[in-house]
């Protein structure tokens, strides 16, 4: 079974500097797909990247991109020029392409935006 | 417009009542879920349809019971309800069951659930 770890339950960045999100998960597939999203006190989730595993290019948006290692079954998130509205809880999402291509979360990390 | 809404916001009842939740999304999408998160921020899925049809029904209490009136709705009725149902539960909605280079869940605002 797919498992997705985020091992900082807290990080902490001060406004307009970089912080990186940690995400590991563990898999057998090949092909699949990987997510970030965002949940701030309003508690609405909203996706902030994708990543397909096929393509060796890491996704970016605007402000955040990814680190993603295949090998290393490692996918973290960058916040560069980080605003105080990226306070909240950030999730990383695994999703099968096979199967009953459930959605396989972590446990979130929070983060905290100081001015 | 609201791309998936969810109603109540809020849910305030007694042990042992029945409640429903409902969801509608106006994206024209084929799969909708239903997730449940805990006091610990942990999101666990609980259903998902495609196109009417039951998919994902992970080990969750069978006084949990989705309905899905039409591909828009996915409506969660719980009977009996217990302490440890109290969380927040998402409704989100995807293009199609099966992966697309568009593929994104697009998830609903949430209901605070509170059993008393």
């Amino acid at each position: 079974a797919q498992t997705v770890t985020q091992s900082q339950p807290e990080m902490s960045v001060q406004e307009a500097e970089t912080v990186t999100l940690s995400c590991t998960y563990d898999t057998s597939e090949s092909d699949y797909y990987l997510f970030w999203y965002k949940q701030p006190p309003s508690r609405q989730m909203i996706l902030v990247i994708r990543q397909e595993a096929y393509k060796q290019q890491n996704a970016t948006e605007n402000r955040f991109s990814v680190n993603f290692q295949k090998a290393a079954k490692s996918f973290s998130l960058k916040i560069s020029d980080s605003q105080l509205g990226d306070a909240a809880m950030y999730f990383c999402a695994y999703r099968s392409t096979s199967g009953t291509y459930k959605y396989i979360f972590g446990t979130g990390t929070r983060l905290k935006v100081l001015a | 417009d609201t791309a998936v809404s969810q109603t109540p916001k809020y849910l305030v009842t007694q042990m042992g009542n029945d409640k429903s939740i409902k969801c509608e999304q106006n994206l024209g999408h084929d799969t909708m879920y239903w997730y449940k998160q805990d006091s610990k921020k942990f999101l666990k899925i609980m259903f998902s349809y495609n196109n009417k049809e039951l998919i994902i029904n992970e080990t969750v209490p069978n006084r949990f019971s989705p309905k899905s009136p039409d591909k828009a709705h996915l409506n969660l009725h719980i009977n009996s309800l217990e302490l440890g149902d109290s969380a927040v539960y998402f409704c989100a909605s995807s293009q199609d069951l099966v992966v697309m280079s568009t593929d994104t869940q697009y998830f609903g605002p949430g209901t605070r659930l509170t059993v008393l």
